[in-house]
Protein backbone atom coordinates (compact mmCIF):
# COMPACT_ATOMS: atom_id res chain seq x y z
CA UNK A 1 0.00 0.00 0.00
CA UNK A 2 1.52 3.52 -0.57
CA UNK A 3 1.53 5.67 1.98
CA UNK A 4 0.97 9.35 1.66
CA UNK A 5 2.06 11.74 4.36
CA UNK A 6 1.17 15.22 4.36
CA UNK A 7 2.98 18.17 6.05
CA UNK A 8 1.87 20.26 8.09
CA UNK A 9 -1.14 19.02 9.51
CA UNK A 10 -1.97 22.39 10.45
CA UNK A 11 -0.96 25.74 8.88
CA UNK A 12 -2.21 29.20 10.15
CA UNK A 13 -1.50 31.54 6.85
CA UNK A 14 -2.57 35.11 6.82
CA UNK A 15 -4.58 36.67 3.89
CA UNK A 16 -2.69 37.97 1.09
CA UNK A 17 0.18 35.58 1.62
CA UNK A 18 1.27 32.64 -0.45
CA UNK A 19 1.10 28.75 1.36
CA UNK A 20 2.23 25.34 0.68
CA UNK A 21 1.36 22.04 1.45
CA UNK A 22 3.69 18.86 1.15
CA UNK A 23 2.72 15.66 -0.02
CA UNK A 24 4.99 12.65 0.52
CA UNK A 25 4.33 9.15 -1.00
CA UNK A 26 6.10 5.77 0.61
CA UNK A 27 7.32 5.06 -3.16
CA UNK A 28 7.41 6.63 -6.71
CA UNK A 29 4.27 7.47 -8.74
CA UNK A 30 4.98 7.13 -12.11
CA UNK A 31 2.52 4.63 -14.08
CA UNK A 32 3.87 2.79 -16.40
CA UNK A 33 2.05 4.72 -18.91
CA UNK A 34 4.03 7.60 -18.11
CA UNK A 35 1.54 9.58 -16.06
CA UNK A 36 1.64 10.51 -12.50
CA UNK A 37 -1.64 10.13 -10.88
CA UNK A 38 -1.30 12.79 -7.82
CA UNK A 39 -4.24 14.33 -7.22
CA UNK A 40 -5.13 17.13 -4.75
CA UNK A 41 -8.81 17.94 -2.85
CA UNK A 42 -9.95 20.67 -0.75
CA UNK A 43 -12.45 20.38 1.45
CA UNK A 44 -14.13 23.81 2.73
CA UNK A 45 -16.19 23.26 6.41
CA UNK A 46 -18.73 21.47 5.94
CA UNK A 47 -18.74 20.44 2.05
CA UNK A 48 -17.60 17.90 0.20
CA UNK A 49 -14.23 17.34 -1.58
CA UNK A 50 -13.70 18.82 -4.10
CA UNK A 51 -10.55 18.16 -6.86
CA UNK A 52 -8.54 21.19 -7.54
CA UNK A 53 -5.42 19.47 -9.42
CA UNK A 54 -4.79 16.15 -10.91
CA UNK A 55 -2.24 14.79 -12.73
CA UNK A 56 0.21 16.61 -10.15
CA UNK A 57 -0.33 20.23 -12.05
CA UNK A 58 -3.36 19.97 -14.01
CA UNK A 59 -5.77 22.77 -12.89
CA UNK A 60 -9.52 21.14 -13.17
CA UNK A 61 -12.17 23.91 -14.29
CA UNK A 62 -13.22 26.86 -12.48
CA UNK A 63 -10.02 26.29 -10.13
CA UNK A 64 -8.50 30.05 -9.34
CA UNK A 65 -5.07 29.92 -10.96
CA UNK A 66 -3.71 31.14 -7.43
CA UNK A 67 -3.42 27.44 -7.10
CA UNK A 68 -0.50 25.31 -8.49
CA UNK A 69 1.05 21.81 -8.23
CA UNK A 70 4.35 20.76 -8.64
CA UNK A 71 6.61 17.95 -7.74
CA UNK A 72 7.77 13.95 -9.38
CA UNK A 73 8.71 10.63 -7.86
CA UNK A 74 7.82 10.81 -4.13
CA UNK A 75 7.21 14.76 -3.20
CA UNK A 76 4.85 16.85 -4.53
CA UNK A 77 3.64 20.23 -3.28
CA UNK A 78 0.80 22.00 -3.36
CA UNK A 79 1.02 26.09 -3.48
CA UNK A 80 -1.42 29.12 -3.04
CA UNK A 81 0.20 32.44 -4.13
CA UNK A 82 -2.39 34.45 -2.05
CA UNK A 83 -4.42 32.95 0.51
CA UNK A 84 -8.11 34.39 0.46
CA UNK A 85 -10.74 33.53 2.56
CA UNK A 86 -12.42 31.41 0.89
CA UNK A 87 -9.52 28.86 0.86
CA UNK A 88 -10.23 28.24 4.53
CA UNK A 89 -10.19 24.23 4.78
CA UNK A 90 -9.00 20.94 5.20
CA UNK A 91 -6.61 19.35 1.27
CA UNK A 92 -5.86 16.48 0.79
CA UNK A 93 -3.41 14.78 -1.55
CA UNK A 94 -4.39 11.24 -2.95
CA UNK A 95 -2.48 8.77 -5.58
CA UNK A 96 -4.11 6.74 -7.83
CA UNK A 97 -0.87 5.19 -9.75
CA UNK A 98 -0.61 1.98 -7.40
CA UNK A 99 -3.68 0.84 -6.65
CA UNK A 100 -6.01 -1.13 -4.82
CA UNK A 101 -5.97 0.51 -2.48
CA UNK A 102 -6.01 4.20 -3.72
CA UNK A 103 -4.83 6.23 -0.58
CA UNK A 104 -5.40 9.97 0.68
CA UNK A 105 -3.28 12.11 2.83
CA UNK A 106 -3.81 12.66 6.42
CA UNK A 107 -5.06 16.21 5.07
CA UNK A 108 -3.94 19.92 5.84
CA UNK A 109 -6.20 22.27 7.78
CA UNK A 110 -5.51 25.89 6.33
CA UNK A 111 -6.66 28.18 8.61
CA UNK A 112 -6.54 32.36 8.72
CA UNK B 1 -23.70 20.49 -15.49
CA UNK B 2 -22.29 17.18 -13.18
CA UNK B 3 -24.81 15.99 -9.81
CA UNK B 4 -23.74 12.82 -8.18
CA UNK B 5 -26.80 12.68 -5.48
CA UNK B 6 -26.70 9.70 -2.53
CA UNK B 7 -28.81 8.54 -1.09
CA UNK B 8 -30.13 5.06 1.75
CA UNK B 9 -27.98 6.15 4.42
CA UNK B 10 -29.39 6.25 8.51
CA UNK B 11 -29.24 4.50 11.55
CA UNK B 12 -28.75 0.59 11.61
CA UNK B 13 -27.56 -1.30 14.27
CA UNK B 14 -24.77 -3.76 15.17
CA UNK B 15 -24.37 -6.73 12.58
CA UNK B 16 -27.14 -4.88 9.93
CA UNK B 17 -27.23 -3.75 6.28
CA UNK B 18 -27.85 -0.89 4.50
CA UNK B 19 -28.06 -0.02 0.71
CA UNK B 20 -26.76 3.51 -0.62
CA UNK B 21 -27.76 4.63 -3.92
CA UNK B 22 -25.86 7.67 -6.29
CA UNK B 23 -27.88 9.15 -8.93
CA UNK B 24 -25.99 10.96 -11.85
CA UNK B 25 -26.44 12.71 -14.22
CA UNK B 26 -25.03 16.04 -15.88
CA UNK B 27 -22.32 13.34 -18.02
CA UNK B 28 -22.10 10.28 -19.97
CA UNK B 29 -22.12 7.63 -16.80
CA UNK B 30 -21.50 4.41 -18.84
CA UNK B 31 -17.79 5.80 -19.93
CA UNK B 32 -16.51 6.56 -16.33
CA UNK B 33 -15.47 4.50 -13.41
CA UNK B 34 -17.22 5.42 -10.93
CA UNK B 35 -16.23 5.25 -6.63
CA UNK B 36 -16.84 5.29 -3.16
CA UNK B 37 -15.34 7.21 -0.51
CA UNK B 38 -16.09 7.60 3.38
CA UNK B 39 -14.93 9.73 6.25
CA UNK B 40 -15.70 9.01 9.69
CA UNK B 41 -17.15 11.74 11.85
CA UNK B 42 -13.78 14.45 12.25
CA UNK B 43 -11.29 12.05 10.15
CA UNK B 44 -9.79 11.85 6.66
CA UNK B 45 -10.89 10.65 3.32
CA UNK B 46 -10.61 6.80 2.67
CA UNK B 47 -11.32 5.15 -0.43
CA UNK B 48 -13.90 2.34 -0.22
CA UNK B 49 -14.59 0.79 -3.58
CA UNK B 50 -14.31 1.13 -7.58
CA UNK B 51 -16.41 -0.35 -10.67
CA UNK B 52 -15.33 -0.22 -14.16
CA UNK B 53 -17.37 1.52 -16.71
CA UNK B 54 -18.95 -1.67 -17.64
CA UNK B 55 -19.62 -2.98 -14.07
CA UNK B 56 -17.26 -6.15 -14.85
CA UNK B 57 -14.39 -5.43 -12.19
CA UNK B 58 -14.36 -4.02 -8.74
CA UNK B 59 -12.46 -3.38 -6.29
CA UNK B 60 -12.05 -2.91 -2.14
CA UNK B 61 -10.39 -2.02 0.63
CA UNK B 62 -9.02 -4.56 2.64
CA UNK B 63 -11.69 -2.91 5.49
CA UNK B 64 -14.70 -3.56 4.18
CA UNK B 65 -14.11 -6.54 1.46
CA UNK B 66 -16.41 -9.70 1.52
CA UNK B 67 -18.98 -6.90 3.35
CA UNK B 68 -19.50 -4.44 0.67
CA UNK B 69 -20.60 -4.71 -2.82
CA UNK B 70 -20.47 -1.68 -4.91
CA UNK B 71 -22.70 -2.25 -8.35
CA UNK B 72 -24.20 0.00 -11.11
CA UNK B 73 -26.39 0.06 -13.51
CA UNK B 74 -25.33 1.94 -16.76
CA UNK B 75 -29.35 2.10 -17.96
CA UNK B 76 -30.37 4.04 -15.06
CA UNK B 77 -27.17 6.35 -14.68
CA UNK B 78 -26.79 4.24 -11.23
CA UNK B 79 -24.38 3.69 -8.85
CA UNK B 80 -24.90 1.60 -5.41
CA UNK B 81 -23.26 0.09 -2.20
CA UNK B 82 -24.76 -2.60 -0.63
CA UNK B 83 -23.13 -2.73 2.74
CA UNK B 84 -23.47 -6.05 5.09
CA UNK B 85 -22.44 -6.45 8.75
CA UNK B 86 -21.94 -3.63 9.33
CA UNK B 87 -19.31 -2.28 12.33
CA UNK B 88 -19.29 0.28 14.29
CA UNK B 89 -16.22 2.30 12.57
CA UNK B 90 -17.98 2.01 9.14
CA UNK B 91 -20.08 4.87 10.72
CA UNK B 92 -19.30 7.62 8.12
CA UNK B 93 -20.24 9.95 5.60
CA UNK B 94 -20.25 8.17 2.11
CA UNK B 95 -19.78 10.06 -1.00
CA UNK B 96 -20.20 9.08 -4.28
CA UNK B 97 -17.54 10.22 -6.37
CA UNK B 98 -16.67 10.17 -10.64
CA UNK B 99 -13.67 8.85 -11.79
CA UNK B 100 -10.80 7.18 -10.58
CA UNK B 101 -9.12 10.37 -9.69
CA UNK B 102 -12.68 11.96 -8.14
CA UNK B 103 -13.44 14.89 -10.82
CA UNK B 104 -16.66 15.25 -8.97
CA UNK B 105 -18.11 14.31 -5.55
CA UNK B 106 -21.78 14.00 -4.36
CA UNK B 107 -22.90 15.73 -1.15
CA UNK B 108 -22.75 13.08 0.64
CA UNK B 109 -24.93 9.99 2.79
CA UNK B 110 -24.74 9.55 6.63
CA UNK B 111 -24.31 6.47 8.01
CA UNK B 112 -24.69 5.21 11.61
CA UNK B 113 -24.05 2.17 12.48
CA UNK B 114 -24.74 2.23 16.94
CA UNK B 115 -26.90 -0.13 19.03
Amino acid sequence: EVVMTQSPLSLPVTLGQPASISCTSSQGLVHSDGNTYLNWFQQRPGQSPRRLLYQVSKRDSEVPDRFSGSGSGTDFTLKISRVEAEDVGVYYCMQGTDWPPITFGQGTRLEI
Amino acid sequence: EVALVESGGGLVQPGGSLRLSCAASGFTFSSSWMSWVRQAPGKGLEWVANIKRSGSDQYYADSVKGRFTISRDNTKNSLSLQMTDLRVEDTAVYYCARGLGGSDWGRGVLVTVSS
